[in-house]
């Protein structure tokens, strides 16, 4: 079946440090995957997506590259502000459902202190 | 913009109660969620829904149950409250079942305390 492994919390960084979230996925089908992020006290909003292999998605300075081969989609961030402290979670769409169920990791809380 | 509006961001229950939580979206998206969220095991999802009186159970159904008379809205009941369904509970919309791109959209949350 479809599942979506994160690797554990928390995440402690430094402002300015560089992030990697790591994600790995299950499909029975052809996945669209999705990055979304939970500020305290929210629901969790759309970070970045990502519908084929080999494509990159990209938003407020954070990316991940869907990677067929390692069945991966893991989360960037290059300079990390004390803004981006949230919980992240990694998700999947299965191209072969007709339900629309997506598919969530743990979560990933990280903490950037200044 | 996407809005999914969950009716309390707070209720507090007693344990037996019948608890109803409510979903309202305004797009018009024929697939809406119910998933229950807990420290240290992530989103777990309980009943979902493809169309008006469609349901489909999750991962998590026991002790629940849902209703979706209306396209817009999405209720979930706790049948007889108890002190283990004391969470955060998160609403969320998509719009075609059948398409592999479209996101989810979440509402705020209500978080539940069954006493």
């Amino acid at each position: 079946g479809d599942s979506v492994t994160q690797m554990e919390g928390p995440v402690t960084l430094s402002e300015e440090a560089f992030l990697t979230i790591n994600c790995t996925y299950t499909a029975t089908g052809y996945p669209s995957l999705f990055w979304y992020v939970q500020y305290p006290g929210e629901g969790l909003q759309l970070l970045l997506k990502a519908t084929k292999a080999d494509d990159k998605g990209s938003n407020k300075g954070f990316e991940a590259t869907y990677r067929k081969e390692t069945t991966s989609f893991h989360l960037e961030k290059g300079s990390v502000q004390v803004s981006d402290s949230a919980v992240y979670f990694c998700g999947l769409h299965d191209r072969g459902s007709t339900l629309g169920r997506l598919y969530f990791g743990r979560g990933t809380q990280l903490t950037v202190w200044p | 913009d996407v809005k999914v509006t969950q009716s309390s961001r707070y209720l507090v229950k007693r344990t037996g109660e019948k608890v109803f939580l409510e979903c309202v979206q305004d797009m018009d998206h024929e697939n809406m969620f119910w998933y229950r969220q807990d420290p240290g095991l992530g989103l777990r999802l309980i009943y979902f829904s493809y169309d008006v009186k469609m349901k489909e159970k999750g991962d998590i159904p026991e002790g629940y149950s849902v209703s979706r008379e209306k396209k817009e809205r999405f209720s979930l009941i706790l049948e007889s409250a108890s002190t283990n369904q004391t969470s955060m509970y998160l609403c969320a919309s998509r719009d075609n079942p059948r398409t592999a791109n479209q996101p989810q959209h979440f509402g705020d949350g209500t978080r539940l305390s069954i006493l």
